[in-house]
């Protein structure tokens, strides 16, 4: 049973349609990640939280909104996306690392998405 | 500049041969982290090891094997006596807990098949 999980685990969508990527941690940790996975390309993390709080943000383009509304929830918000968004997002959770440690992160098993 | 490089992009063995992935990282830092994570099919990233730029033991664990040799900045992961649900892309990481704000670097990954 997987620590992190993630819904939907598939999802397609028009250009103009805004939808919303849920993750959620059961391991008791304080810091959650975004990344993307496109193809050929090196994962890419998007967004990180820590305590709720966002402490990164690697130039995403507007139209990818997080929220963390607690330590055990992550949303990433999508609206007006192009096709060239597509891509296997994943979300992770870990303790809270700033200051010089690091603790390992936990994948959920991602949402594949296509925009068509 | 690329932090952790698998220069294998893919790897193709016959069930029961053992298989060295490669990886090659960059840093300055003498305090750093080095993960390995194993992507099958599914998509979820499933952890394999971390271990800190102090402990230069080899690991071994079952069939899995590390080599980290800082002196060649390398972190080498060997299966032994491949199966075929060792199928998968296997990611070799980078933290460095005093930048970056501990993000972590993957490499491009590399994709074993293990053939019957």
């Amino acid at each position: 049973e997987t620590g992190v999980t993630q819904t939907p685990r598939h999802l397609v969508m028009g250009m103009t349609n805004k939808k919303s990527l849920k993750c959620e941690q059961h391991l008791g940790h304080n810091a959650m990640y975004w990344y993307k996975q496109s193809a050929k390309k090196p994962l890419e993390l998007m967004f990180v939280y820590s305590l709720e709080e966002r402490v990164e943000n690697n130039s995403v383009p507007s139209r990818f909104s997080p929220e963390c509304p607690n330590s055990s929830h992550l949303f990433l918000h999508l609206h007006t996306l192009q096709p060239e968004d597509s891509a296997l997002y994943l979300c992770a959770s870990s303790q809270d690392t700033r200051g010089g440690s690091t603790d390992t992160q936990y994948f959920g098993p991602g949402t594949r998405l296509t925009v068509l | 500049a690329q932090k952790v490089t698998q220069a294998q992009t893919e790897i193709s063995v016959v069930e029961k041969e053992d298989v060295t992935l490669d990886c090659v990282y960059e840093t300055r830092d003498t305090t750093y982290y080095l993960f390995w994570y194993k992507q099958p099919p599914s998509g979820e990233l499933v952890f394999l090891i971390r271990r800190n730029s102090f402990d230069e033991q080899n690991e071994i664990s079952g069939r899995y094997s590390w080599n980290f040799q800082k002196s060649t900045s390398s972190f080498n992961f060997t299966i032994t006596a491949s199966q075929v649900v060792d199928s998968a892309v296997y990611f070799c990481a980078l933290s460095e807990p005093y930048q970056n704000n501990n993000d972590m670097r993957f490499g491009a990954g590399t994709r074993l098949t293990v053939k019957p």
